[in-house]
């Protein structure tokens, strides 16, 4: 399979834990963007990468989310001390570049308890 | 005022009807547009690109009006397996290398018998 892939599949985690979820975009691909969806809502932009440079975060983005791709390939998301409001499903999508069309991952569902 | 708006629906519609979906947006320097297509619980699908002369894909047709900051979606002879959320995206982009895939809350189509 050569799409957008993205582990684990579902996470439940207790209140004020960390969790850190893990996306591997299509190899050609050089952009790639992390977005957070709730239920009824569209997917809501947290940041992207050209390469490895992180070049934009959402403003609604608080500091405990972080997110690398330290060597332009797969990128990972970070959540610390987790919260309620945190439940969402966290989707990763991959593009070859500016302007062009962008493919998802199947998502990472987190549910914190 | 949103970057992408949509009409949430649901619409819903009878088999082998036409439907179309309008989609706004307020940031005039966004430099492509596309239509995905989710399935419930599921992550989103790229359906089409939106071109500025229009474009047409089988049952589908996809507009975009540059003066009036609006993009359509056409589905003409519905099928059952259209039922879905359709989301309006935009690359919201200005100079250089910054661009950001935003998207609408989606609309809601509900094909019946």
């Amino acid at each position: 399979d050569t799409g957008v892939s993205q582990d684990p599949r579902h996470k439940i985690t207790k209140r004020g834990q960390n969790v850190t979820f893990r996306c591997d975009p299509i190899s050609e691909h050089n952009r790639l963007y992390w977005y957070r969806q709730t239920l009824g809502q569209g997917p809501e932009f947290l940041t992207y990468f050209q390469n490895e440079a992180q070049l934009e975060k959402s403003r609604l983005l608080s500091d405990r989310f972080s997110a690398e791709r330290p060597k332009g390939s797969f990128s990972t998301l970070e959540i610390q001390r987790t919260e309620q409001g945190d439940s969402a499903m966290y989707l990763c999508a991959s593009s070859r570049g500016k302007n062009t069309e962008a493919f998802f991952g199947q998502g990472t569902r987190l549910t914190v308890v | 005022r949103k970057e992408v708006e949509q009409d949430p629906g649901p619409f819903n519609v009878p088999e082998g009807a036409t439907v179309a979906f309008n989609c706004t947006y307020s940031n005039s320097a966004s430099q492509s547009f596309f239509w995905y297509r989710q399935d419930c619980r599921k992550e989103p699908k790229l359906l089409m690109s939106v071109y500025s002369s229009g474009n047409e894909d089988g049952r589908f047709t996809a507009q975009l009006n540059r003066a009036s900051q609006y993009i359509s979606l056409l589905i003409r002879d519905s099928k059952l397996s259209d039922s879905a959320t359709y989301l309006c995206v935009v690359n919201s982009g200005n100079t250089g290398t910054a661009s950001k895939l935003t998207f609408g809350t989606g609309t809601r189509l509900q094909v019946t018998l």
